[in-house]
Formats: C-alpha cells, sequence, structure tokens
C-alpha cells in the first residue's frame, strides 16, 4: 500500500514546456518535502512545505500545501534539459511515519 | 563536508552470501536511515537511529536483515543469507535534528544478488 501516489509516472515534455506533478493521499501529513534524483546518486532535497495551503517558490519551481495537508503539487515553468530526473515528494505522518511517493519519471527533450 | 559516504558503491554476490553495507553520516548529524529503493516498491524506509540507538525497525523486511550503529560515525546493514529478491539499491541518509525534515542521501549502494 502506498500513502503516497504520484501522477504522472512517467513525463516526456520539449524544453520550454510546463508541467504540473501531483502528489496525493487520503492521510494528513505534518510536513512534506520534494525531492529530485538524478541517475546513480541519492534524492537531493527540493524543498519542505509544513502549513496547509503554503506555496513556495524555487526559481522555475513553484511547490504547493493542500490545505488539508493531503496532497500537494510541484509546477515547473519553461522545463529545462537540467529539470529531468525522477521527482519524489515524502511527508512525515501525524503518526510520525515517514513515506516517500511513487515518483515521476521527467525527461526535457531538448 | 564530505557528505554523507557509502561503501561499497557496487556489490555483486551470489544467493547465501553474506553482505555488509556501510554508512558513514555527515559529522554532527544525529538521525541516520536506511532505505532500499526498486522499480517495484520504490522508496522504502527500512530502519533509523537516533543518537546511535534503533528507533523504529519496521521496515526491515525480514530476519535476514539487521542494522547496526556502533558509534556517531559509523553504521552499518547486513543481510544474511543474501537473495536475489534483495537486489536493489540502498540508501543511507542522515540529519540533524530536524529529523525527517532535513535528510541528506548518501549515492547509493547499487546489489546485485545472482
Amino acid at each position: 500500500t502506498q500513502l503516497l501516489e504520484q501522477s504522472p509516472q512517467f513525463l516526456s515534455i520539449q524544453e520550454g514546456e510546463n508541467l504540473t506533478v501531483y502528489c496525493n493521499s487520503s492521510s494528513v501529513f505534518s510536513s512534506l518535502q520534494w525531492y529530485r534524483q538524478e541517475p546513480g546518486e541519492g534524492p537531493v532535497l527540493l524543498v519542505t512545505v509544513v502549513t496547509g495551503g503554503e506555496v513556495k517558490k524555487l526559481k522555475r519551481l513553484t511547490f504547493q500545501f493542500g490545505d488539508a495537508r493531503k496532497d500537494s503539487s510541484l509546477h515547473i515553468t519553461a522545463a529545462q534539459t537540467g529539470d529531468t530526473g525522477l521527482y519524489l515528494c515524502a511527508g512525515a505522518s501525524t503518526g510520525n511515519q515517514f513515506y516517500f511517493g511513487t515518483g515521476t519519471s521527467l525527461t526535457v527533450i531538448p | 563536508d564530505a557528505g554523507v559516504i557509502q561503501s561499497p558503491r557496487h556489490e555483486v554476490t551470489e544467493m547465501g552470501q553474506e553482505v555488509t553495507l556501510r554508512c558513514k553520516p555527515i559529522s554532527g548529524h544525529d538521525y541516520l536511515f536506511w532505505y532500499r529503493q526498486t522499480m517495484m516498491r520504490g522508496l522504502e524506509l527500512l530502519i533509523y537511529f537516533n543518537n546511535n540507538v534503533p528507533i523504529d525497525d519496521s521496515g526491515m523486511p525480514e530476519d535476514r536483515f539487521s542494522a547496526k550503529m556502533p558509534n556517531a560515525s559509523f553504521s552499518t546493514l547486513k543481510i544474511q543469507p543474501s537473495e536475489p529478491r534483495d537486489s536493489a539499491v540502498y540508501f543511507c541518509a542522515s540529519s540533524f535534528a530536524g529529523g525527517w525534515e532535513t535528510q541528506y542521501f548518501g549515492p547509493g549502494t547499487r546489489l546485485l544478488v545472482l
């Protein structure tokens, strides 16, 4: 059973396009993180959101935490080839358990 | 800072052999996590330590897996005996005080059990 479901699972887009990745759960999380993982490396933390409705921006990346703290989205504007990688959401449940999402593999084509 | 160090980076072994994976966390970090990543199951938390003490090992798949942290700068994950279904990438991560929210991952150990 996966507590955090991500969609889409795979995404291939042209450089310059916009995209949104979703992370959904039926459980409430006290905090949620987004990571990016490149081939042969470990995940690297991009952002942490802790407040329902919170929006954080990191250059061309916009992260939003749902009002009910059960879901999150990652929006990338004008994707670049360097954005290629596996995007993982991860959350700490109110029961102090930690889970990673199913992952979204993004390929940006030049 | 050297970051989290894992060794070996690659391991190929035969079914039934003992496998030991090693991790050196970032100096000063008091949490250490072991994860396993596969295509089928994604990234799974196996066990984590706080101040060298195992806190939650509910993710350890079975008794063939064991983890130790004898001191603040070293941890091992051992599989004995290994099986082909243990083939995966094993990651170690460490964090300071924040626990879940500030994890730094190592490069991983890619394990193949034949």
